[in-house]
């Protein structure tokens, strides 16, 4: 069974950073693209950024939002995937899920707060 | 704002049938998949449609969906209460090198 859990989740100030993680189970990590997801409260979904498979040498991509502060890296001997955040404003508080395969399986996302 | 392009929301009467669309662009639903995803409230979304029209696996047929030219369209059958949530497009956008989602669609089951 495909299983995603996020974690690292937080209230954290306007500039601070937040390194979240997201453990993975039922699947080998190295052949999968994963993305995360982000959605305010009350707001739609917005994609973060995406981290490529082994085949295609682990190429990241982001969003024009995030780029230069956000940046996902993956442990795939640890079977985890990673999202650190620096910069952080109010415009960056949300649900953020870890998703993967083109979005096919998701996590139940952790709550990031910036806010003084 | 979002570039893919769906109302705000639908309704209509258990039973009935309803659809929702989602309009983009050559770059994004013009030349890649459509994906379309079922979110609850205080739920993560899950996906219901993925390659523009395939269903996975424990996703009932009423669900259906199809795309032509730079838009696409999701199709729910037999509405039932349980179908009420919201609905997100979403395709990858060639030239933005990024996914892009729908702004959301509000589905009422009268």
């Amino acid at each position: 069974e495909v299983q995603l859990v996020e974690s690292g989740g937080g209230l954290v100030q306007p500039g601070g950073s937040l390194r979240l993680s997201c453990a993975v189970s039922g699947f080998t990590l190295s052949d999968h693209f994963m993305d995360w997801v982000r959605q305010a409260p009350g707001k739609g979904l917005e994609w973060v950024g995406r981290s490529r498979n082994k085949v295609e040498n682990y190429i990241t991509q982001y969003a024009a939002s995030v780029k230069g502060r956000f940046t996902i890296s993956r442990d795939d001997s640890k079977n985890a995937l990673f999202l650190q955040m620096n910069g952080l404003t109010s415009e960056d508080t949300a649900m953020y899920y870890c998703t993967r395969g083109f979005f096919f399986d998701w996590g139940q996302g952790t709550l990031v707060t910036v806010a003084s | 704002q979002s570039v893919l392009t769906q109302p705000p929301s639908v309704s209509a009467a258990p039973g009935q049938r309803v659809t929702i669309s989602c309009s983009g662009s050559r770059s994004n639903i013009g030349n890649n998949h459509v994906s379309w995803y079922q979110q609850f409230p205080g739920t993560a979304p899950k996906v219901i449609i993925y390659d523009s029209n395939k269903r996975p696996s424990g996703i009932p047929d009423r669900f259906s969906a199809s795309k032509s030219g730079t838009s696409a369209t999701l199709g729910i059958t037999g509405l039932q209460t349980g179908d009420e949530a919201d609905y997100y497009c979403g395709a990858w956008d060639t030239s933005l090198s990024g996914e892009l989602f729908g702004g959301g669609t509000k589905l009422t089951v009268l």
